[in-house]
């Protein structure tokens, strides 16, 4: 069945240093896919997304991956500082007739000073 | 952007009981969703609300237990009923991306503790 899951349930990382978080989904025919950064207390807060026919896209700071190949998901953050702590998630469209969204099981992302 | 909010945006009740979560958006949005997210855990769909149809809900979750009202483009609620304590999660709302509609933006969500 379709499910979206990460490998990592926590990271920390020094703070300034670059991070990683990882994402894997099974439904090949998901051509939509969004990262979120959801912070203690808070709903889940739009970072970033990208399509199916695109490899890579660019925000502030942040970069996401997409291998369709091997269908996995990647977010990199640059430079982290202690306001980018929280739990991520990555979500994929499926487009059941509609509009779905599928969530990961999330990272919790930890800056240490 | 849109301003998404919800109440309350927590309580505590009793078992048996019923609460009724609002959310409200200050621009007019055709598709609204609910979501539940169980401690620790990730964010789960219950149903999907469009503004003068029924809900659709998503496998598991039942219009009995969970009834949406759609009134107006710019407000739903969704009232958890005959709770028990594993009804305790985060119950957020979301609203489709304005000009993009592939996107999912989210309220504060209502953190509801089931005694």
């Amino acid at each position: 069945g379709e499910s979206v899951g990460l490998h990592l349930p926590t990271l920390s990382v020094q703070e300034g240093d670059n991070s990683i978080i990882n994402c894997a989904y099974s439904n090949s025919a998901s051509d939509y896919f969004i990262w979120y950064k959801q912070e203690s207390g808070k709903g889940p807060q739009f970072i970033i997304d990208i399509r199916s026919n695109m490899d890579k896209r660019q925000g502030q700071r942040v970069t996401v991956l997409l291998n369709k190949t091997v269908k996995h998901l990647s977010l990199q953050i640059a430079a982290t500082q202690p306001g980018d702590s929280a739990v991520y998630f990555c979500a994929e469209n499926t487009y059941q007739g509609a509009q779905k969204l599928v969530f990961g099981q999330g990272t919790r992302l930890t800056i240490n000073p | 952007s849109a301003v998404i909010s919800q109440k309350p945006s927590r309580d505590i009740c009793q078992r048996g009981t019923s609460l009724t979560i609002q959310c409200q958006v200050d621009s007019q949005v055709t598709m609204m969703f609910w979501y539940r997210q169980q401690p620790g855990q990730s964010l789960t769909l219950i149903a999907t609300a469009n503004q003068g149809s029924e809900a659709t809900y998503e496998s598991g979750f039942v219009i009995d237990k969970f009834p949406i009202s759609r009134p107006n483009l710019t407000f739903s609620t969704l009232t958890v009923s005959n709770m028990s304590p594993e009804d305790s999660s985060i119950y957020l709302c979301s609203v489709e991306g304005w000009g993009r509609t592939d996107t999912q933006y989210f309220g504060p969500g209502t953190r509801l503790t089931v005694l």
